[in-house]
């Protein structure tokens, strides 16, 4: 079955400055990576996802990069603010049962 | 729209007792997942429903269980709880179950004493 691995597990960012999280997949007939952000005592909301047939999505300050050959997709945001601090999840869909597997989350403090 | 409903919003119980979770779906919203979700272990996949039937099931034991109404509604039963049992229920739910974005619940927050 898929395996997401995620890293790095926890992130401190000074404002304005970029952030980086990197997953990796184990199922190659993955085909759906959507990356979700629960800020503390929420729930998880979905922020971008891409699909296999896209290399690269963007969304204001946030995109999403994947590479099928290596089997890893990362998210970046850009310019980051306070508000950005939140556990960010990625995960795989994984091919044929359809289900959706994360990531163990990167906690992103975001220092004023 | 609403979102994905789940009540209770919080519980205790003690050690032994069993628990039943309620999820309600987004409207149009067939499929119905569950995840645990603990400090160390992130989000864990419990099991999906669609059309009343369970698709998929993650690696949790046989006191976990689960399953869907006509009108999409699920529930899972947690029996013989334990204190490990102690975790947010995260219910999550999406129109069918291919490739879709799945939108979650605000949880249930279990606490066993």
């Amino acid at each position: 079955g898929e395996n997401v691995e995620q890293h790095p597990s926890t992130l401190s960012v000074q404002e304005g400055d970029s952030a980086v999280i990197k997953c990796t997949y184990s199922d190659s007939a993955s085909n759906y990576f959507p990356w979700y952000k629960q800020e503390l005592g929420k729930r998880p909301q979905l922020i971008i996802d891409i699909r296999s047939n896209v290399g690269e999505k963007k969304d204001q300050r946030i995109a999403v990069t994947l590479n099928k050959t290596a089997k890893h997709f990362s998210l970046h945001i850009t310019e980051t603010q306070p508000e950005d601090s939140a556990v960010y999840f990625c995960a795989g869909l994984q091919g044929g049962s359809e289900k959706l597997v994360f990531g163990k989350g990167t906690k992103l403090t975001v220092n004023p | 729209k609403a979102g994905v409903t789940q009540t209770p919003r919080y519980l205790i119980k003690t050690r032994g007792q069993q628990v039943t979770l309620s999820c309600s779906p987004i409207s149009g919203h067939r499929s119905v997942s569950w995840y645990q979700q603990t400090p160390g272990q992130g989000l864990q996949f419990l099991f999906e429903y669609f059309s009343e039937t369970q698709r998929n099931k993650g690696n949790f034991p046989g006191r976990f269980s689960g399953r869907q109404f006509s009108n999409s509604r699920s529930e899972m039963n947690v029996s013989t709880l334990e204190l490990g049992d102690s975790a947010l229920y995260l219910c999550a739910s999406r129109p069918g179950v291919s490739g879709n974005t799945i939108y979650f619940g605000e949880g249930s927050w279990l606490t066993v004493v």
